[in-house]
C-alpha cells in the first residue's frame, strides 16, 4: 500500500523567511504533483514532476523530485502572506495504464506579517 | 480552461436518505474521480472511472456507488446516508496520459448528514 507523508503538518513562518515542505512516499514512482488549497476553496495544481531530478519553479515556490530517495520538496523563498494555504503532494501509482493519485495529508502554511 | 462543476456547494441530508452528488467536466477528459476530504486525513479516493460505464473502487468505497453514463458526467451515490459520511466531497477529472496528467478539481460539496 502506498503511503505518502508530508511534514510538517502545520507551519507558521514570518514573511521574508525561507522554508521547505517535505513529501516522502513509500513505493517507486516517478510522477509527483503539488497542489494548493485556499480555505474554503478547491485544489489548484501547482507543479507536475515527471522524472528523477525534475525541478520546477513558479514565483517564490520551487518543487523538486528525487525518485531514488522517494522524496519531493516544496521550497518557499522569502515568504509573503499570499502564500498562506494548505499544500498537498500527491503520488501517481500507475494502475492499468491510468493514473491514480494518493495524496499526503497536507501542510497548512500560515505566513505571519 | 478546464472547468469541473459540482451540483451543490452545500447539502444537508438526514440519516438513511439516498444522496446524489453530480459532477460535470467540459474538457472531454477520460478520467474522473471522487474524493472525500476530512481534517487530518487529506484526500481519500472513493471511486474513479476511466471511461463511460467503467468504474474502479478507490481506497474507501464502502457505503458509496457511482455512475458514469456520459463521458462528461460522474455521479456519486450514497445509498443510505450515515453521519460518518459528513465530509467535503471533491470531484476531479484528467486526461488519460502515459506520462502523467494533473487532475483538475471541482469546487467541492460540503455534505452534512444529521
Amino acid at each position: 500500500e502506498l503511503k505518502v507523508e508530508q511534514n510538517p503538518l502545520f507551519l507558521s513562518m514570518q514573511e521574508g523567511k525561507n522554508y521547505t515542505i517535505y513529501c516522502n512516499y513509500s513505493t517507486t514512482s516517478d510522477r509527483l504533483y503539488w497542489y494548493r488549497q485556499d480555505p474554503g476553496k478547491s485544489l489548484e495544481s501547482l507543479f507536475v514532476l515527471l522524472s528523477n531530478g525534475a525541478v520546477k519553479q513558479e514565483g517564490r515556490l520551487m518543487a523538486s523530485l528525487d525518485t531514488k530517495a522517494r522524496l519531493s520538496t516544496l521550497h518557499i523563498t522569502a515568504a509573503v502572506h499570499d502564500l498562506s494555504a494548505t499544500y498537498f503532494c500527491a503520488v501517481d501509482l500507475r494502475n492499468f495504464g491510468n493514473e491514480k493519485l494518493t495524496f499526503g495529508t497536507g501542510t497548512r502554511l500560515t505566513i505571519i506579517p | 480552461d478546464v472547468k469541473v462543476t459540482q451540483s451543490s456547494r452545500y447539502l444537508v441530508k438526514r440519516t438513511g436518505e439516498k444522496v446524489f452528488l453530480e459532477c460535470v467536466q467540459d474538457m472531454d477528459h477520460e478520467n474522473m474521480f471522487w474524493y472525500r476530504q476530512d481534517p487530518g486525513l487529506g484526500l481519500r479516493l472513493i471511486y474513479f472511472s476511466y471511461d463511460v460505464k467503467m468504474k474502479e473502487k478507490g481506497d474507501i468505497p464502502e457505503g458509496y456507488s457511482v455512475s458514469r453514463e456520459k463521458k462528461e458526467r460522474f455521479s456519486l451515490i450514497l445509498e443510505s446516508a450515515s453521519t460518518n459520511q459528513t465530509s467535503m466531497y471533491l470531484c476531479a477529472s484528467s486526461l488519460r496520459s502515459e506520462v502523467g496528467a494533473e487532475q483538475y478539481f471541482g469546487p467541492g460539496t460540503r455534505l452534512t448528514v444529521t
